[in-house]
């Protein structure tokens, strides 16, 4: 158990739809990152907050977004929900700044667009 | 930009002694990272290596660097049936743009033969 903790587990949902996925982070990290896992592109880097801000952008899509809340929970939503967003995805913590580097990752959601 | 790049597949009897490889283009790497991922689940943190380390072991893994010809390898000694999974390499870049985000390789699938 890596201490990250991803709801929910599966998520069917129909295009055009909104979700929001959640994230709790190890207990001390500050930094969450989110990942999307797909057979034709691999892992890709999402975005990242440290301590409740927007650290680092990577291959988000404008009809994603997401939050770090001052608890250090993080969601992503995904809107106007596309056959292609299917796939699993991660959300990571690490301590962030000077910390420690090891980078704990969750089980992820498994997102499937109908 | 960062780019890191896996062979796909490797197969291993079991009792032998696994190595794979990566390669990145980053050479402003902090730090390189093995993580695990078994069917159905998260990406398991194997370990890292800072950038300015040749080598580093743990229990049956070894992890090697050439930053000069920026290359890493996992070795597995003693290979088991458990050990079938993909692995994926990670590196995580330096500056304020790259926060402290990973960028993996593809990652190879090892399968274990008894």
């Amino acid at each position: 158990d890596s201490g990250v903790t991803q709801t929910p587990k599966h998520l069917i949902t129909a295009t055009g739809q909104r979700v929001t996925l959640r994230c709790s982070p190890r207990s001390g990290d500050l930094s969450v990152y989110w990942y999307q896992q797909s057979l034709d592109q691999g892992l890709q880097f999402l975005i990242q907050y440290y301590n409740g801000e927007e650290r680092a952008k990577g291959n988000i899509l404008e009809r994603f977004s997401a939050q770090q809340f001052p608890d250090l929970h993080s969601e992503l939503n995904l809107s106007s929900l596309e056959l292609g967003d299917s796939a699993l995805y991660f959300c990571a913590s690490s301590h962030g700044g000077q910390g420690a580097p090891e980078a704990f990752f969750g089980q992820g959601t498994r997102l499937t667009v109908v | 930009g960062e780019d890191v790049e896996q062979s796909l597949f490797l197969s291993v009897r079991e009792g032998d002694s696994s190595v794979i490889n990566c390669t990145y283009t980053d050479s402003s790497s902090t730090y390189l990272y093995w993580y695990k991922q078994e069917p159905g689940a998260g990406l398991q943190l194997l370990t890292y290596i800072f950038s300015n380390m040749d080598m580093k072991q743990d229990q049956r893994l070894t992890v090697l660097l050439n930053k000069k010809d920026k290359h890493l390898s996992l070795r597995i000694a003693d290979t088991q049936t458990g050990d079938s999974a993909i692995y994926f390499c990670a590196e995580r870049g330096r500056g304020k743009a790259a926060g402290n985000k990973l960028t993996f390789g593809g990652g190879t699938r090892v399968l274990v033969k008894p």
